[in-house]
């Protein structure tokens, strides 16, 4: 069993559209998660952390559900410019071993 | 704003070639990391490094060695490339503390032919 595992998608929505993905992690003990967003032959950049208590910023709404060992991401109001591959990374001790989905591929279509 | 920096956008070299790919950052972080990305099995981590001459292994160091003699500096070194070594490749930096993320270079996008 993969260690982060994400719906690879593609996702394809029209603008305005709400679209959820969801990433789960075998490791109970995982400590920090962060969601990257990366677009075609870029490099992943850093989308938004995911704390504990949930977190929004403007469209994008990140959630943290322990319990079921899973993470989400929310996005209200789908952009074009909102197409990319979205990045589930969960850092699983103290040596920042980051683990990485995938990736889910999202397109946004006008 | 962290500026991770790799020598190469782009690098054609041949079977056999001993191969590096350089990495600086510039924000003085302990860690850094190199990974590989293939279509369908994402990031997947060669070699990382938390301190000047300290390196760990990743899930995929076969035919993959490192060096951080700087802390601003951790290059990657194709020992004789092979085909399959055809990839993009990631650097990647971080602080030492364990909630803080990585931040990434530009990519390098290796050809062996």
């Amino acid at each position: 069993r993969k260690e982060v595992e994400q719906d690879p998608g593609p996702f394809n929505v029209p603008e305005g559209a709400t679209v959820a993905f969801n990433c789960t992690y075998s490791n109970s003990a995982s400590q920090s998660f962060f969601w990257y967003r990366q677009d075609c032959r870029k490099e992943p950049k850093l989308l938004m952390s995911v704390y504990s208590s949930g977190n929004e910023d403007g469209r994008f709404t990140a959630q943290l559900n322990r319990a079921s060992q899973y993470i989400s991401l929310l996005i209200r109001d789908s952009k074009l410019s909102d197409s990319a591959t979205y990045l589930c990374v969960v850092n699983e001790d103290n040596n920042n071993d980051m683990r990485f989905g995938a990736g889910t591929r999202l397109t946004v279509k006008p | 704003d962290v500026k991770v920096t790799q020598s190469s956008r782009y690098l054609v070299k041949r079977t056999g070639e001993k191969v590096f790919l350089e990495c600086v950052q510039d924000m003085d972080h302990e860690n850094m990391f190199w990974y590989r990305q293939d279509p369908g099995l994402g990031l997947r981590l060669i070699y990382f490094s938390y301190d000047v001459k300290m390196k760990e292994k990743g899930d995929i160091p076969e035919g993959y060695s490192v060096s951080r003699e700087k802390k601003e500096r951790f290059s990657l070194i194709l020992e004789s490339a092979s085909t399959n070594q055809t990839s993009m490749y990631l650097c990647a930096s971080s602080s030492m503390w364990e909630d803080q993320p990585q931040h990434f270079g530009d990519g390098t996008r290796l050809s062996i032919l």
